[in-house]
């Protein structure tokens, strides 16, 4: 592995169902993203995750969950899947900086595209 | 509301020509601003960034520039290259742990 992994590339999922996207990075960076990406939105953060252990909402968390139970793994959720969920989905990663000292950029894996029906 | 605002959805160069592409956001308590690069099937990848100690960031044909009074960033690519067709994101520094907020993004089209 190298790098951000996501799985699966792509899914077709029946609405009601449940669907979990696996995301795994070797960097050992401490924090984790997941971004949905939608024509003429742009990327939206979902959840993020600061250190292993912790998680937070981002600007579109809703109907969807998070875990970060070790560094390298962050799992996203889908407990009850609708057609507004169709999209792409982007895991990302980046160290975490120390506070008031910069930027750390974040780095995005290759994405799974979700369609919900 | 959009924050970060790429009012161009698409944008068409020659060649050997300069690429400009903007940006503009509203919340100006936050001063650190990327942009990304995104082909087709693949994730986003860094390209460049500025802090607001700076107006100005270069990295080889790619420059950065930041009007904080207008609160408008820049990215000028020259000489542009077939390989620049891409979408490009500009993003900001929203939060702490390095949260983004990311524009609608501009598609890029270098024609030979």
């Amino acid at each position: 592995i190298a790098g951000i992994t996501q799985a699966p590339t792509s899914q077709i999922l029946a609405a009601g169902r449940r669907m979990t996207l696996r995301c795994t990075q070797d960097m050992r960076h401490n924090a984790m993203y997941w971004y949905r990406q939608d024509l003429g939105l742009g990327l939206r953060l979902i959840h993020y995750s600061n250190t292993a252990g912790t998680t937070g909402k981002g600007e579109v968390p809703d109907g969807y969950s998070v875990s970060r139970a070790n560094t390298d793994d962050f799992p996203l959720t889908l407990a009850s899947a609708v057609p507004s969920q169709t999209s792409v989905y982007f895991c990302a990663s980046s160290v975490t900086p120390a506070s008031g000292s910069g930027i750390n950029e974040q780095f995005f894996g290759p994405g799974t595209r979700l369609t919900v029906l | 509301d959009q924050q970060v605002k790429q009012n161009s959805p698409s944008l068409s160069v020659q060649e050997g020509r300069i690429s400009i592409l903007n940006c503009d956001y509203t919340n100006s308590m936050f001063d650190y601003f990327l942009w990304y690069k995104k082909y087709p099937a693949e994730g986003p990848t860094f390209l460049i960034s500025i802090s607001s100690i700076k107006d100005k960031n270069e990295d080889g044909r790619f420059t950065v520039f930041l009007n904080k009074s207008a609160k408008h960033l820049s990215l000028h690519i020259v000489p542009s290259q077939p390989g620049d067709s891409a979408v490009y994101f500009c993003a900001q520094i929203t939060g702490g742990g390095n949260k983004l907020t990311f524009g609608t993004g501009t598609q890029l089209k270098v024609e030979l």
